[in-house]
């Protein structure tokens, strides 16, 4: 199986800041990365798929890049429904395997 | 657009069986994909494998090859997860999604399951 590591391992930000989350692939996914927002009691949700394009609906304050193995999801202007865990998942080889989460919370 | 309605919470003992749902609505196919998602208590989310809705192939994580059985009924549109045999380490919330390759744009709201003596 392929492993994802996010880092930070936690992730406290205020409200307008920009913060970076960052997943390592364990070998090359070329693009093959999506991020998921997930809040609890809520079924995780699409932010970014084939590592840097919004998912419909999505604000524009969400951002993401990178290839091969190193990959970023950027959040501008954090607002207060961006609190959540963010799950980093590859999609190049089954099992689609997900990053372990970074939660972040408000400082 | 496809929703995806899950069967409701369950509390089970250790060794019981149980088989929980995933159905789909608002799309006459059948020629797509389910998966199902773990996320035990204060933990990840895990791929546990996939199902076609139209054959029922399914393909397994490794890691729940021989653990659960997933299957699917194309008359209903429904996918399912059991076990035969369940363990306190089965609690968890599982959630179904369809995926796109891998990438899950719908998702089900999620089925708690407790095992609990």
């Amino acid at each position: 199986d392929i492993q994802m590591t996010q880092s930070p391992s936690s992730l406290s930000a205020s409200l307008g800041d920009l913060v970076t989350i960052s997943c390592r692939a364990s070998q090359n996914i070329g693009t093959y990365l999506n991020w998921y927002q997930h809040k609890p009691g809520k079924a995780p949700k699409l932010v970014i798929f084939g590592a840097s394009n919004l998912q419909t609906g999505v604000p524009s304050r969400f951002s993401a890049s990178g290839s091969g193995t190193d990959f970023t999801l950027t959040i501008n202007s954090l607002q207060p429904e961006d609190f959540a865990t963010y799950y980093c998942q590859q999609d190049y080889s089954s099992p689609y395997t997900f990053g372990q989460g970074i939660k972040l919370e408000i400082k | 657009e496809v929703q995806l309605v899950q069967s409701g919470a369950e509390v089970k003992k250790p060794g019981e069986s149980l088989k929980i749902s995933c159905q789909g609505s608002g799309n006459k196919s059948t020629k797509y994909w389910i998966a199902w998602v773990r996320q035990m208590p204060g933990k990840g989310l895990e791929w546990m494998g996939i199902t076609y809705l139209d054959d029922s192939d399914v393909i397994y994580s490794p890691s729940f090859q021989g653990q659960v059985t997933i299957s699917a009924d194309k008359s209903t549109t429904t996918a399912y997860l059991q076990w035969s045999s369940l363990k306190a380490s089965d609690t968890g919330v599982y959630y179904c999604g369809r995926p796109r390759g891998g990438i899950v744009e719908d998702w089900g709201q999620g089925t708690l399951v407790t095992v609990s003596s």
